[in-house]
């Protein structure tokens, strides 16, 4: 089946580091992949998504590109913020529409001044 | 945007009972919800997904018993936690396409049990 796999966390860095969280995935066909984020307390927000291969998703200083040939979906941030401490989970939808994500065990990253 | 709403956010009860976690599509129509639990430290596991109109399609080694899904209405499912044990203390999130044929998610907030 399907299958999301991120880097064990938990992630700490200094301010202004540059992040990187590795994830890779097993799907049939043509997947979507996403970036979920979950601030302390709160649900999931999308961070980023990208549907075909080569598309670079992109968001609050955030990146990923889609890489069909090493079916990888990296996140990436050049200079990170206290307030991008949360847990970051890497996703996949195999399907075109209405249907469940398949979500990696998620990335603590902590952030320190 | 498209927002789910979650209710209740915090619920605490007593080993035997039965809880009640309401889900809202607040300004869209979802014929379709998906529940997942989110054990501590751990990924989002899908329990079922949720059909406006029919029955809940329960993901294996789900009880269907124990975790009923009704989905009454475009705008609302809800999930019963029957005779709550301890076991069963954990995370629960629920989301939904926010426009038919949507390949991306909305989640609600979620919904933290804990039973005693």
């Amino acid at each position: 089946g399907d299958s999301v796999t991120q880097m064990e966390g938990p992630v700490t860095l200094s301010e202004e580091a540059f992040l990187t969280i590795n994830c890779t995935y097993t799907a049939t066909g043509y997947p979507s992949l996403f970036w979920y984020v979950q601030y302390p307390g709160e649900g999931l927000q999308l961070l980023l998504k990208a549907t075909k291969a080569d598309d670079k998703g992109s968001n609050k200083g955030f990146e990923a590109t889609y890489r069909k040939e090493t079916t990888s979906f990296h996140l990436e941030k050049g200079s990170v913020q206290v307030s991008d401490s949360a847990v970051y989970f890497c996703a996949l939808s195999d399907q075109m529409g209405n249907t469940p994500l398949v979500f990696g065990k998620g990335t603590r990253l902590s952030v320190i001044a | 945007g498209a927002v789910v709403s979650q209710h209740p956010s915090w619920v605490i009860c007593k080993s035997g009972t039965s809880v009640k976690i309401e889900c809202r599509s607040l300004d869209f129509q979802a014929t379709t919800m998906f529940w997942y639990r989110q054990f501590p430290k751990q990924s989002l596991m899908l329990m079922a997904t949720s059909n406006e109109g029919s029955k809940a399609t329960y993901e294996q080694g789900v009880e269907k018993d124990k975790f009923l899904i009704n989905h009454a209405s475009l705008t609302l499912s809800t999930l019963t936690v029957t005779s709550a044990h301890p076991e069963d203390s954990s995370f629960y999130i629920c989301s939904a396409p926010p426009a038919i044929g949507a390949n991306v998610l909305t989640f609600g907030a979620g919904s933290r049990l804990t039973v005693l």
